[in-house]
């Protein structure tokens, strides 16, 4: 079964600080690969996704994130935080054959001014 | 609207009551999916409409939820003798097709708490 897993439930940056969230994935065929946001009480807002066109994608917000097959990995990076980059982020996979989204538990991010 | 309509926003129920959530995908968006987001966890899903079709509904945690789609549009998540563990926000997402590559735009959810 594919599993997605992100490293650290919450992550503290200060404004203006470089942004790094971590994102993992378990599959023997490399799936395809989203990261979105969601700010309280709202649903999710897609920021990128990887379909294997490029292995660095760039998203909306200024963040970007790069697939890494050797390592398995999605992390995602923004070289400059905001404070409306305070939310909570998700990294999801789809198996290339299905269409249901398995998510990671999620990275809270805190922006300190 | 251009989105993923949600309805209602907040439910309360008292433990053993039936309840339905209502979703509207975007229009001619063919794939319809609904999630479960339990508090401080990612969301995991349900059950899966291509139309109208339910394609996969391995995701249901038990026999009292039920889905349906029947004109391949608007969608109702239906909880029968709701139970405290059902407590959760329930996103409904759509996509334009089939193709695992096009993204899922998710609704603003349905935040249920049973009492």
């Amino acid at each position: 079964a594919q599993s997605v897993t992100q490293l650290g439930s919450h992550v503290s940056v200060s404004e203006g600080a470089l942004v790094l969230l971590r994102c993992n994935y378990s599959s023997s065929v490399p799936p395809y690969l989203f990261w979105y946001v969601q700010y309280p009480n709202q649903g999710l807002q897609l920021l990128l996704k990887y379909t294997s066109a490029a292995t660095l994608v760039k998203g909306i917000n200024g963040f970007e994130a790069e697939f890494k097959k050797s390592e398995t990995s999605f992390h995602l990076t923004k070289p400059s935080a905001h404070m409306s980059d305070a939310a909570e982020y998700f990294c999801a996979a789809r198996r290339a054959a299905g269409n249901k989204l398995t998510f990671g538990g999620g990275t809270r991010v805190l922006v300190k001014p | 609207g251009a989105g993923v309509s949600q309805s209602p926003r907040y439910k309360v129920a008292k433990r053993g009551q039936d309840v339905a959530l209502r979703c509207d995908p975007i229009s001619g968006h063919v794939s319809l999916f609904w999630y479960q987001q339990a508090l401080g966890q990612g969301p995991e899903f349900l059950t899966y409409f291509q139309n109208e079709a339910q394609l996969d509904k391995s995701g249901l945690p038990s026999d009292r939820f039920f889905a349906e789609r029947p004109e391949g549009s608007v969608s109702t998540l239906k909880i029968q003798r709701t139970q405290q563990e059902d407590s959760a926000v329930y996103l409904c997402a759509s996509s334009l097709e089939q193709i695992s590559n096009q993204p899922q735009h998710f609704g603003d959810g349905t935040r249920l708490s049973i009492l």
